[in-house]
């Protein structure tokens, strides 16, 4: 496989549910990033993983919580999730710049997963 | 704060051609970006824009006026298949993207 892959692609849950999403990328990237894309709006910058660590946490809700085990899988777990958290959740991958870590900007994204909280 | 603007859905014809304008106002600026989205896709990269001027990419060109804060995604020979979102997004003085909402492009035969 090749590029950025998550699953599940789509996602039924109720409010009282726990559920995890699942990227996984293939192109040796060192940064890894959740978004949320809901219709009409930007998209939102969740989290990022730079090698691992955790740099950016967007005053994003605890019942959002995000793993990196490696870097190249990225989990987002879900729990006592609201209906306006209902969008598509994208992961992204990116290569890192020496030295600095600056981010060079081009993001790989995989499909999402399209979530709707009942 | 920080702003992206770009119109919120554009219609043309096939075999025209369609400039989307992108606005900005951000702390600092270290490139824009150009992305497509169809439908249920993944955004992918189109272009990058980080001096002045015409970057030129088969029927696809990007635009950059830094002076100005704007840009514009010029499609050529439109095709049923450039119907999609595009996405305008520049990098802050921090390195950090940010989004515009997106164009959505029709295309009528």
């Amino acid at each position: 496989e090749t590029g950025v892959t998550q699953t599940p692609r789509h996602l039924v849950m109720g409010m009282t549910n726990k559920k995890s999403l699942k990227c996984e990328q293939h192109l040796g990237h060192n940064a890894m990033y959740w978004y949320k894309q809901s219709a009409k709006k930007p998209l939102e910058l969740m989290f990022v993983y730079n090698f691992k660590e955790q740099t950016e946490n967007n005053s994003v809700p605890s019942r959002f919580s995000p793993e990196c085990p490696n870097s190249s899988h990225l989990f987002l777990h879900l729990h006592t999730l609201q209906p306006e958290d209902s969008a598509l959740y994208l992961c992204a991958s990116s290569h890192l710049t020496s030295g600095g870590g600056a981010n060079t900007g081009e993001l790989f994204f995989g499909e999402g997963s399209r979530l709707t909280v009942l | 704060g920080q702003n992206i603007d770009q119109p919120t859905e554009m219609t043309a014809t096939e075999g025209a051609i369609v400039q989307i304008n992108c606005t900005y106002q951000t702390s600092g600026f270290n490139g824009l970006f150009w992305y497509q989205q169809h439908a249920g896709e993944a955004p992918t990269f189109l272009s990058y824009n980080v001096l002045d001027g015409l970057e030129e990419k088969g029927r696809f060109s990007s635009f950059l006026s830094r002076s100005k804060g704007y840009s514009y995604l010029l499609l050529k020979e439109l095709q049923m298949k450039d119907s999609a979102s595009y996405l305008c997004a520049v990098l802050d003085s921090n390195y950090q993207l940010i989004w515009g909402a997106g164009t959505k492009l029709i295309i009528k035969p």
